[in-house]
């Protein structure tokens, strides 16, 4: 089975810190994910990567920048977390060369910026 | 820009009827695929079906089935049967050419006996 790592289901951060989020996964899929969920707007894609130190941004990315430099880990960073930063965070992969493209979603990480 | 629509307020199921979660879509790709997830309350995300967009005939995984209805835009999920397991969110997501997804709000979805 495929499976998605997030390094933490829980932290809380003071304003102004910076945060890494890591997530590991073990299928070696090209693609992978970062999205954020909040309730009544369901999730929205922060970054991107198709490869190794390949990042792209997707909707969201303003005050959040993405390391990728090993094809299985792919880190989301906030430089200086904000309160509104506050979310559930999902990370993801898939396989590029799928028929489908399916997601397969690590378990979140809920980050409160206090 | 991709944009997904699900704008069904929280619903309520009896147990063992059919329910059907609407989706509309909107995309100026010729090539795409629709996905249904579901999220129960331990917050994991489980992929129910696809439909790509040259498939001709409807998705069905087991009691899930995906009404797709190309020129509408539209990607409704049914669930047949319904069970109290079934009471979850559920998202609707779009796949582009460069294998990104973009999901709906979700659709709020409680199963009572």
């Amino acid at each position: 089975d495929v499976k998605v790592t997030q390094s933490s289901r829980y932290l809380v951060k003071r304003t102004g810190e910076k945060v890494f989020l890591e997530c590991v996964q073990d299928m070696d899929h090209e693609n992978m994910f970062w999205y954020r969920q909040d309730p009544g707007l369901g999730l929205r894609l922060i970054y991107f990567s198709y490869d190794v130190k390949m990042k792209e941004k997707g909707d969201i990315p303003e005050g959040y920048s993405v390391s990728r430099e090993k094809k299985e880990r792919f880190s989301l960073i906030l430089e200086s977390a904000s309160t509104n930063q506050t979310s559930m965070y999902l990370c993801a992969s898939s396989f590029w060369g799928a028929d489908t493209g399916e997601l397969f979603f690590g378990e979140g990480s809920r980050l409160t910026v206090l | 820009a991709q944009k997904i629509t699900q704008t069904q307020p929280g619903m309520f199921v009896q147990e063992k009827e059919a329910v059907t979660l609407d989706c509309t879509y909107d995309t100026s790709d010729q090539s795409y695929g629709l996905f249904w997830y579901k999220q129960p309350s331990s917050g994991e995300m489980i992929f129910l079906i696809y439909q790509g967009s040259y498939d001709e005939q409807n998705a069905t995984e087991g009691r899930y089935s995906l009404n797709f209805q190309k020129a509408r835009k539209s990607a409704n999920l049914v669930i047949s049967a319904s069970q109290l397991g079934d009471s979850a969110m559920y998202f609707c997501a779009m796949r582009d050419q460069r294998n990104r997804l973009a999901f709906g709000k979700g659709n709020q979805v409680v199963v009572i006996p």
